[in-house]
């Protein structure tokens, strides 16, 4: 596709309910990101994957949040027993992978949760 | 831990004014810099970057930062600023294990 698509583009659910967030990069990007952002901060980094293996999960917070990339292309962030304070901006971003970290990331427009 | 921190939370410029945002690191081993911005309402997108040569990076629509290795910035400067500047700046830093850190951004009013 032309960019990185994020599904929804807005989530609002209950405290204790379960969520999973969608992401389609770039066609061809090996490397896929997942960032938090909440109000008045930057993204917060959570998880990277190198082609279908999470390369580094040391940003997720806790182990009611876990992600996906079963064929190395679309991914899923699953959060469980969602809690207030998880209501943020979910950002995705794809690269190439071929440049290691100095290559550029291209973000999506990312899924808002709130959680009541 | 690394960390990046922008010092301006808000700037208000007139248009024509020049513009320096600051952005300072904390990582002492190799780093690639970033600037990214977010206009209202669109995608975070990549203004420019550093990862090796020349410290002085040149962008699009007219920005450039400049890598000072031993003040440990990376500061973003614009000569004359539009009302179509206005937006979220945000400094990022990434090394080798391709985490990347970014500021907590600093918002842009260009008034015209």
């Amino acid at each position: 596709g032309a960019g990185v698509s994020q599904t929804p583009s807005n989530k609002v659910t209950e405290k204790g309910k379960y969520v999973e967030l969608r992401c389609d990069p770039i066609s061809g990007h090996t490397a896929l990101y997942w960032y938090r952002q909440s109000l008045g901060q930057g993204p917060e980094f959570l998880i990277y994957f190198q082609g279908t293996g999470a390369a580094d999960d040391s940003g997720l917070p806790n182990d009611r949040f876990f992600a996906v990339r079963p064929e190395g292309s679309v991914s899923t962030l699953k959060i469980q027993r969602t809690e207030r304070g998880d209501s943020a901006v979910y950002l995705c971003a794809s690269s190439s992978g071929a440049g290691g970290p100095a290559d550029t990331q291209y973000f999506g427009p990312g899924t808002r949760l709130t959680v009541l | 831990a690394q960390s990046v921190s922008q010092h301006n939370h808000h700037v208000i410029l007139s248009e024509a004014a020049s513009l320096e945002l600051g952005c300072n690191y904390s990582y002492g081993g190799t780093v690639n810099l970033f600037w990214y911005v977010q206009y209202p309402g669109q995608h975070l997108q990549l203004l420019l970057k550093y990862f090796s040569g020349d410290p002085l990076v040149k962008g699009i629509k007219g920005f450039e930062a400049e890598f000072i290795k031993s003040k440990f910035s990376f500061n973003l400067r614009k000569p004359s600023v539009q009302w179509s500047d206005t937006a979220e700046y945000f400094c990022a830093v990434i090394t080798n294990n391709n985490d990347m850190r970014f500021g907590a951004g600093t918002r842009l009013t260009v008034k015209p």
